[in-house]
């Protein structure tokens, strides 16, 4: 197995809505990322664990909320989002930090 | 700040033609750089990963040269297909940073 997948590929959520985002990979990489792209703009770093601990935390807000459960499944929990956190969120691994890293397909959020 | 861009923005170039594409840092304290390619509302695909004590990787057509101390990167791509239109994207790593420059968008006419 040599892919990310992400889940759901389109999420519509409200304001007020609490929802997740759910990354896999199977390829036994300990390290793990979450992007940010907003139309015609390069992706942004949010998070990265390595070995199931978070590494990194580019400032993003506290309404989104990281979670790794183990060293294949990385999640994004959202809460409170604003219309301007619509993006397309990316998720990607690497067998380690500065290695190669495998971009899912994304999720496409819209929030109203 | 550690900025990267890329030049030309944007690319139109008849099928077979062989081009370069540009990608310039601003910090030249990197780990690796490496190269992407993302068609339109997709993932990003991994092209070519340079390490730092690197000064070029080949794969297949596409070529990608380092230099770390003028903080430049090209990619070339040799006889260019309609199949490689896309964005390419080139990305440093810095260790606690990930930084991607804006992309060049290719379209390769048939």
């Amino acid at each position: 197995d040599t892919e990310v997948t992400q889940t759901p590929k389109h999420l519509v959520m409200g304001m007020t809505n609490k929802k997740s985002l759910k990354c896999e990979q199977h390829m036994g990489h300990r390290a793990m990322y979450w992007y940010k792209q907003k139309a015609k703009k390069p992706p942004e770093l949010m998070f990265v664990y390595s070995y199931e601990k978070l590494s990194i935390n580019e400032s993003v807000p506290s309404r989104f909320s990281p979670e790794c459960p183990n060293s294949s499944l990385l999640n994004l929990h959202l809460h409170a989002l604003q219309p301007e956190d619509s993006a397309l969120y990316l998720c990607a691994s690497a067998y380690v930090m500065q290695e190669t890293q495998y971009f899912g397909p994304g999720t496409r959020l819209l929030v109203l | 700040k550690q900025e990267v861009t890329q030049i030309p923005a944007a690319l139109s170039v008849p099928e077979g033609e062989n081009l370069v594409l540009n990608c310039s840092f601003t910090d030249s304290a990197i780990y690796n750089l490496q190269w992407f390619r993302q068609d339109p509302g997709k993932g990003l695909t991994s092209l070519l990963l340079i390490q730092s004590s690197q000064r070029e990787q080949t794969s297949g057509r596409l070529n990608a040269s380092l230099d770390k101390s003028s903080g430049r990167s090209t990619l070339y791509i040799a006889a260019s297909q309609p199949g490689d239109s896309a964005t390419y994207l080139c990305a440093v790593d810095y260790g606690q940073n990930f930084v991607f420059g804006p992309g060049t968008r290719l379209s390769v006419l048939p």
